[in-house]
């Protein structure tokens, strides 16, 4: 199993400019979510999907998007780029809801906004 | 709302120290809790968990004990290697809007030194 990935692992964007952050995960896990990583903060939850066709916001969702279309997938859409999204982004899946269950985390994607 | 405090870093050691990382909680309820490192370059993988009161996870020498009494989940280590430099986070469970999210606290960068 490859576990969670992530493309790409770094990347620079002007102000204004859209992206998509890629995540993948074989390990047929209902629960995805997207963490954003800022130095002094710990991991603030942007966005989760608790299955195919069914997301939500986390804390701080602003100028985020998402979608899930199939099990496996779980993009994040930057619409327009402004410097406060400069972060390291981490996706991450789990097996089920309960609380007790551990996530998996993909390696990250550095993300500058210039 | 729930929250984890860590204590503060970074931490340097030398190698075969004692380790003791700080973290308390404010929480409703009874969550998990959980310790995740991350190594350098990579995302976080979890550590150790204990999802009950007086549990104790452990792991690779790790040892924490969810203890309600105080609200804490302290990590220790009898004697550390140069191979446990990482950032170290705290998290507990959480639910918002009926699922489950994580809560971290800030993260504490361990340095051994041999």
């Amino acid at each position: 199993n490859a576990g969670v990935t992530q493309t790409p692992k770094f990347q620079v964007l002007k102000t204004g400019q859209s992206m998509t952050l890629q995540c993948a995960q074989d390990m047929n896990h209902e629960y995805m979510s997207w963490y954003r990583q800022d130095p002094g903060m710990g991991l603030r939850l942007i966005h989760y999907s608790v299955g195919a066709g069914i997301t939500d916001q986390g804390e701080v969702p602003n100028g985020y998007n998402v979608s899930r279309s199939t099990t496996e997938d779980f993009p994040l859409r930057l619409l327009s780029a402004a410097p406060s999204q400069t972060s390291v982004y981490f996706c991450a899946s789990s097996y089920r809801l309960a609380g007790t269950d551990t996530q998996y985390f993909g390696p990250g994607t550095r993300l500058t906004v210039l | 709302g729930n929250s984890v405090t860590q204590m503060e870093g970074p931490v340097t050691l030398s190698e075969e120290a004692f380790l003791t990382i700080n973290c308390t909680y404010t929480a409703t309820g009874y969550p998990s809790l959980f310790w995740y490192v991350q190594y350098p370059g990579e995302g976080l993988q979890l550590l150790l968990k204990a999802t009950k009161a007086d549990d104790k996870g452990s792991n690779k020498g790790f040892e924490a004990t969810y203890r309600k009494e105080t609200t804490s989940f302290h990590l220790e280590k009898g004697s550390v290697q140069v191979s446990d430099s990482a950032v170290y986070f705290c998290a507990l469970s959480d639910q918002v809007q009926g699922a489950q999210k994580l809560v971290f606290g800030q993260g504490t960068r361990l340095t051994i030194n041999p």
